[in-house]
Parts: structure tokens; sequence; C-alpha cells
């Protein structure tokens, strides 16, 4: 079975700082990962995904994230953030194949101040 | 991708009731996925709900709270029965990319139980 933990529940940032939201999975099989944002009173969209290839993967929105094997991390990041990039943001995991169901971390609320 | 449109996006339900939630995709998914959201929570995984077998449904959560219906490939209703205040959530219906796990979101459904 796959788990998936996010290592900060809150992150408060100034506007234009860079921000790093951490992820870190366990599973005993390849996986493929998943970053989803929900922005206050909306529903999940996705950010970015790794599913090969290139371990750094870059998303909408100027956000991206590196795959990390060894360290079995897939943090996020932005080099400048914007007051509109405050949301509520989680990290996902699959076993390679896509027959199984998303694992979900607990979320990371970023607050992004002026 | 798919486009998911869930009815009622939001009500407010008198505790005893019951309200069944439709989720339509605007293309044909074999597996759906529906997800609890409670306030300032993470995603909790309700049930699997693919087309043509039985929903299978998470620890914690009974066919007799929550009756799922899957009749063709675009379409699902979920009814969560006999509401209690702790029934306030976000519910989701999500159908998955069969060949990586990744699973699209619509705006959901808020509901609010008195």
């Amino acid at each position: 079975a796959q788990s998936v933990t996010q290592l900060d529940s809150q992150v408060p940032v100034f506007e234009e700082a860079p921000v790093e939201l951490r992820c870190n999975y366990s599973s005993s099989v390849s996986v493929y990962l998943f970053w989803y944002v929900q922005y206050p009173n909306q529903g999940l969209q996705l950010l970015l995904k790794y599913l090969s290839g290139s371990t750094l993967v870059k998303g909408i929105n100027g956000f991206e994230a590196e795959f990390n094997k060894s360290q079995t991390s897939f943090h996020l990041r932005k080099p400048s953030v914007h007051i509109s990039d405050t949301a509520e943001y989680f990290c996902a995991v699959s076993p390679q194949g896509g027959s199984e169901k998303l694992v979900f971390g607990k979320g990371t609320k970023l607050t992004v101040n002026p | 991708s798919a486009v998911i449109s869930q009815k009622p996006s939001r009500d407010i339900c008198q505790r005893g009731t019951s309200l069944t939630i439709q989720c339509q995709v605007d293309s044909q998914v074999t597996m759906m996925f529906w997800y609890r959201q409670q306030p300032g929570q993470s995603l909790t995984l309700i049930a699997t709900a693919n087309q043509g077998s039985e929903a299978t449904y998470e620890s914690g959560f009974v066919i007799d709270k929550f009756p799922i219906s899957r009749p063709n490939l675009t379409f699902s209703t979920l009814t969560v029965s006999n509401m209690s205040p702790e029934d306030s959530s976000i519910y989701l219906c999500s159908p998955a990319d069969p060949t990586t796990g990744e699973l699209f979101f619509g705006e959901g459904s808020r509901l609010t139980v008195l």
C-alpha cells in the first residue's frame, strides 16, 4: 500500500518570496505522483504530475516539482508566489499501472501575505 | 481530461433526511470514485463505483448510509442517508484515468446538515 506525508500543514509566506511544499511518500512499487490545488470554495485541480522521464516536472501557474526516488520525495516549488496562490495543496500517489486508487496527503495550507 | 458536473452544488439539509447527489461526466469513464472532504480536512475515499459492478466501500463507510448507483459510463449518484451534522462535507465524484490513476474533479457538492 502507498502512503503520503505532507510535512507542513500550514506555510505562510510573503508575496514574491519563494516557497517549497514538502511531500514524502512510501511505496513498495513504482509510483505516479501528483500535486492538486484547491482554491477557497472550489474543487480540486491538477497542478502537475510525474509519470516517467525527467524528474523535474513543470505545472501550471509557475509551479514545479522534483521527483527524488532515493529520498521518496516530490516537493513542490515556486520561485515567487502571488497572493492568488493562497490555497490548499494536496500531494497524491498511485501505483504505476493506474488500476488502484489515488492516495492523498493531508494537505498544506499555503497563505501568501502582502 | 473530463468535465464533471454535480448537482446540487450546495444544499442545507435537515437532520434525519436523505439527499441524492448526481454526477455527470462529459465522457465515458470506467473508474469513478466518491470522496468526502470534511471542513478543513483532506479527501477521504467513500467508495469506488465502476460501471457494471457493485460499489466497493472503504472502511468506515457502508452501503446503507451511502448507497451508490452507476447506471452507465457517464453518470453516477451518491445518496447520503439519514443525515446528521457530522455528514456536513463537500462530496466529490471523480473519474480516473485508467492508465495513471489521475483523478478529475468538478466543484463538488457542499452539504450542510442542521
